[in-house]
């Protein structure tokens, strides 16, 4: 079974421009989740979708928005770019959350680069 | 405050020797505690997930515990390997959302 694809792998912006990045979950899964990982800040949790809703969002700015088509596919899209936006994103992929230990599956993540 | 709190930060130890990694908790209500392997460039993969009925579970040479009392977790390495050279990350789900630590990162010399 193919894991989770996150396209692109690398990415450099300047201050200013948006961008767009993808993330295939595994097959079958369909609640996708987004994190931002910076060394000084771990792990944050960006926001969740399943079945193309947006169901948990975390304490980001608007400029953080994304979306999930009806194949579970997700995009995430940064608008207005700033130097700090400079990270790791991840996408986790999960069966539906019907218990409580459901298991997520990252992918390798999108290095964010913003100049 | 949910709160993860991860120890050591840092950790290095010669190849062949046992660790211990430490996470304690403030989350609260709690709903289950995993760990998480991550590998330098590589997106974090699940070592064991345990609910709260849980107090230990082991996957090959990683072993976690867990006391839902003191809110405390461990992650123990047994005869740790180069490849065990990673971030460990404690994650801490709640009904409503996952809070992560920041990891331990962790150095196997040979």
């Amino acid at each position: 079974k193919a894991g989770v694809t996150q396209t692109p792998r690398y990415l450099i912006k300047t201050r200013g421009q948006q961008v767009t990045l993808s993330c295939s979950p595994i097959s079958g899964h369909r609640s996708v989740s987004w994190y931002q990982q910076t060394p000084g800040q771990g792990l944050q949790f960006l926001f969740e979708y399943f079945s193309e809703t947006q169901r948990n969002k975390g304490n980001f700015p608007g400029r953080f928005s994304g979306r999930q088509f009806s194949n579970s596919r997700s995009e995430m899209n940064v608008s207005t770019l700033e130097l700090g936006d400079s990270a790791l994103y991840l996408c986790a992929s999960s069966l539906p959350t019907s218990g409580d230990a459901y298991e997520q599956y990252f992918g390798p993540g999108t290095r964010l680069t913003v100049t | 405050k949910n709160q993860v709190e991860q120890s050591p930060q840092s950790l290095i130890i010669l190849e062949g020797k046992n660790c211990t990694l430490q996470c304690n908790y403030t989350v609260s209500p709690f709903s289950n505690l995993r760990w998480y392997k991550q590998d330098t460039g590589r997106g974090p993969v699940s070592l064991t997930i345990m609910t709260f009925s849980e107090n230990t579970k082991s996957n090959g040479r990683y072993t976690a515990t867990l006391d839902a009392d003191t809110k405390q977790s461990s992650l123990h390495i047994t005869a740790s390997q180069l490849s065990d050279s990673a971030s460990y990350i404690c994650v801490v789900g709640r009904d409503d959302k996952i809070i992560f630590g920041k990891g331990t990162r962790l150095h196997i010399l040979p």
